[in-house]
């Protein structure tokens, strides 16, 4: 059983640069989502796909933000000039969507530090 | 911001021990959702509930949703090591379309 698979794991850039996250979902599963999630929180929404349409942006999502997930499988997370306060653990979710509260299946996460 | 107040933050029992964990809200959701997390590991689902008053247990633990839907409690009976790690609560609500809302967690520690 393949789970849902994110990479990098680990990530350090320098304040400015651009960096750029990819997640494979759970295979044939049509939602795909991103969060956030800050040391002793909980994740936060970021953002879902319904195949290749995104559906839904949470105002956590500035303009630096973009995912796509162009042929409804995979899915990138690019954030361009990265600032310190974008330091997270960014986690990747999936699941077979058949109503609202289908569950959410998640990766192990990319966890990125800007120095 | 996030809507969900877990509690306690922290917990620090003997093996064998049970354990119980609570999760409140000023609004309303539709489906209650626990997840465990393990340190440099995403969340792992536990237990779902859909159904206001549903009790349903998974293994040792059991958790419900509470009547008014503003609330969940999850309970682990006769606690292991491997039991360490983070709770979370999430909840859904069907106007928020896939939106989790998260609690911040309780931490719990094992004594062996």
């Amino acid at each position: 059983d393949t789970g849902v698979s994110q990479n990098p794991r680990h990530k350090i850039t320098k304040r400015g640069q651009n960096v750029t996250f990819r997640c494979d979902p759970i295979s044939e599963h049509n939602r795909l989502y991103w969060y956030r999630q800050t040391l002793g929180q909980g994740p936060e929404f970021l953002t879902y796909f319904q195949n290749e349409a995104q559906l839904e942006k949470s105002r956590l999502l500035s303009d630096r933000f973009s995912a796509e997930r162009p042929k409804g499988s995979f899915s990138t997370l690019e954030i361009q000039r990265t600032e310190q306060g974008d330091s997270a653990m960014y986690l990747c979710a999936s699941s077979d969507y058949r109503g609202y509260n289908s569950p959410l299946h998640f990766g192990n996460g990319t966890r990125l530090t800007v120095t | 911001g996030q809507q969900l107040n877990q509690s306690p933050q922290s917990m620090f029992i003997q093996e064998g021990e049970d354990v119980s964990m609570n999760c409140t809200s000023s609004s309303i959701f539709n489906t209650w959702l626990w997840y465990k997390q393990d340190p440099g590991e995403g969340p792992v689902l536990l237990i779902a509930l859909y159904k206001a008053g549903e009790l349903t247990s998974n293994g040792r633990l059991t958790a419900q949703f509470g009547i008014t839907r503003k609330d969940s409690f999850l309970n682990i009976s006769a606690s292991i090591p491997s039991d360490v790690g983070i709770y979370f609560c999430a909840g859904l609500k069907e106007t928020s379309g896939s939106r989790l809302t998260f609690g911040e967690g309780t931490q719990l520690t094992v004594n062996p």
